[in-house]
């Protein structure tokens, strides 16, 4: 029953370095979300996909850039990390808007700081 | 103007009392809300979808939906310590795009 799986849990970059947080799921669900969550603070959405090569911007997209190639793997890119990058990036998917509950499947999270 | 917005507390009561969370929406075309539980350094996690006007109970939790008021909110019944945690307050739109608040912190004092 693995859900939702994000990789790495943990990273440290410098200001300047790229990366991708990977993102997998194995319920067969067409949406998948990036979220982002600053310390004491709610959830941000950054990008999410209605299904394999579509995608679309949430409230919080410069700087990240995902693809999505397979209805399993959503991929979060950032391109020149910056300092206000760090948070925890949070990795969702849900099944069909009104076939659905409209629940969200959560990964556990990584946890990404920019020196 | 957020798309959701919530008391951020922190809110604290203690054991066997009600804690009362509430929440308000900007977007009347919302169509379904939620609440999710986060405990510290955890994911968040589903405790209560709602969909109509009215009261939904689900053991010691009540949602309570008014649309007409964009508001909604979630009553703990008999609260544990085990229920502090983090609420967060999630509204999904059409589009399938779900909008969350900053979450209010509830501690229950044993």
């Amino acid at each position: 029953n693995a859900g939702v799986t994000q990789t790495p849990k943990f990273r440290i970059l410098k200001i300047g370095q790229s990366m991708t947080l990977q993102c997998t799921q194995d319920m067969n669900h067409n949406y998948m979300y990036w979220y982002r969550q600053d310390p004491g603070m709610g959830l941000k959405l950054i990008y999410y996909s209605v299904g394999a090569g579509i995608t679309d911007k949430g409230e919080v997209p410069n700087g990240y850039n995902v693809s999505r190639s397979t209805t399993e793997d959503f991929p979060l890119r950032l391109e020149l990390a910056a300092p206000s990058q760090t948070s925890v990036y949070f990795c969702a998917s849900s099944q069909e808007g009104l076939a659905g509950s409209g629940e969200l499947f959560f990964g556990e999270g990584s946890r990404l700081t920019v020196l | 103007q957020k798309e959701v917005e919530q008391n951020s507390g922190p809110l604290s009561v203690p054991e066997g009392a009600i804690a009362s969370l509430n929440c308000t929406y900007s977007d009347r075309g919302s169509q379904s809300f939620f609440w999710y539980r986060q405990y510290s350094g955890k994911s968040p996690e589903l405790i209560m979808s709602i969909y109509s006007n009215g009261d939904k109970e689900d053991g010691r939790f009540t949602a309570q939906l008014n649309k007409a008021s964009q508001y909604v909110s979630l009553l703990i019944r008999d609260s544990q310590p085990s229920d502090s945690a983090t609420y967060l307050c999630a509204v999904h739109r059409a589009g399938n795009q779900f909008y969350f608040g900053t979450g209010t912190s509830l501690t229950v004092i044993p």
